[in-house]
């Protein structure tokens, strides 16, 4: 079957650094989208990865490795703002994405 | 770029009532959309697919009768709750995936929230 496995929630520190891990198993690969929601709002789209190795876009940086079924969302330089529920969404062999319940962040002050 | 829109972003009805809700891409050409329903605390649930001109694809206990879905343009899906109860209040997100992208990305509308009294 498809599986996303993610922490339920952490907790970080304004200034810090944070990773969010993620491991899967899909039917067939085609890559893996990293999702921010905010609390009742929609998904929006923060990285993408598609070839082994890290994928860097400001403060976010995501890691891919396809051998191990394995992603992490890097986030730097944590600001308040940044409290939201992170989703790992791989692309299985019919390019349909496969959601988790993804990983709520709380950052403190 | 890629924006999608969703109307309307709320949404109070009666139980036995019938709820359309849009989802339009802006600025380009949608050939696929994708409806979900997330309850609180809870992760996205694809209902269906649609592409345009052809029937919707639905996921296993989803009752296609119920939930009608219309892709009549590449820039406009609908679906239309039929004879909501309150079991269905739900969020409801719909996604457009551009045409001819190089990464199949899905890009969000904002949501409707659906109320059933």
């Amino acid at each position: 079957g498809q599986n996303i496995d993610q922490p339920t929630e952490m907790t970080a520190t304004e200034g810090a650094i944070v990773q969010i891990n993620c491991t899967y198993q899909t039917s067939g690969f085609n890559g893996l989208f990293w999702y921010q929601q905010h609390a009742g709002e929609a998904p929006t789209f923060l990285s993408y990865n598609v070839l082994d190795g890290l994928e860097e876009k400001g403060r976010f940086s995501s890691f891919l490795s396809r051998s191990k079924g394995y992603s992490y969302l890097l986030l730097k330089e944590l600001q308040m703002k940044d409290s939201a529920s992170y989703l790992c969404a791989p692309m299985d062999s019919n390019y349909q994405l496969i959601w988790g319940a993804g990983t709520k962040l709380i950052i403190k002050p | 770029g890629a924006v999608v829109s969703q109307h309307p972003s709320w949404v109070i009805c009666k139980s036995g009532t019938s709820v359309k809700i849009e989802c339009r891409s802006l600025d380009f050409q949608a050939t696929t959309m994708f409806w979900y329903r997330q309850f609180p605390k809870q992760s996205l649930m694809l209902m269906a697919t649609s592409n345009e001109g052809s029937k919707a694809t639905y996921e296993q206990g989803v009752e296609k009768d119920k939930f009608l879905i219309n892709h009549a343009s590449l820039t406009l899906s609908t679906l239309t709750v039929t004879s909501a109860h309150p079991e269905d209040s739900s969020f409801y997100i719909c996604s457009a995936r551009e045409a001819g992208s190089d990464y199949n990305e899905q890009f969000f509308g904002p949501g409707t929230r659906l109320t059933v009294l």
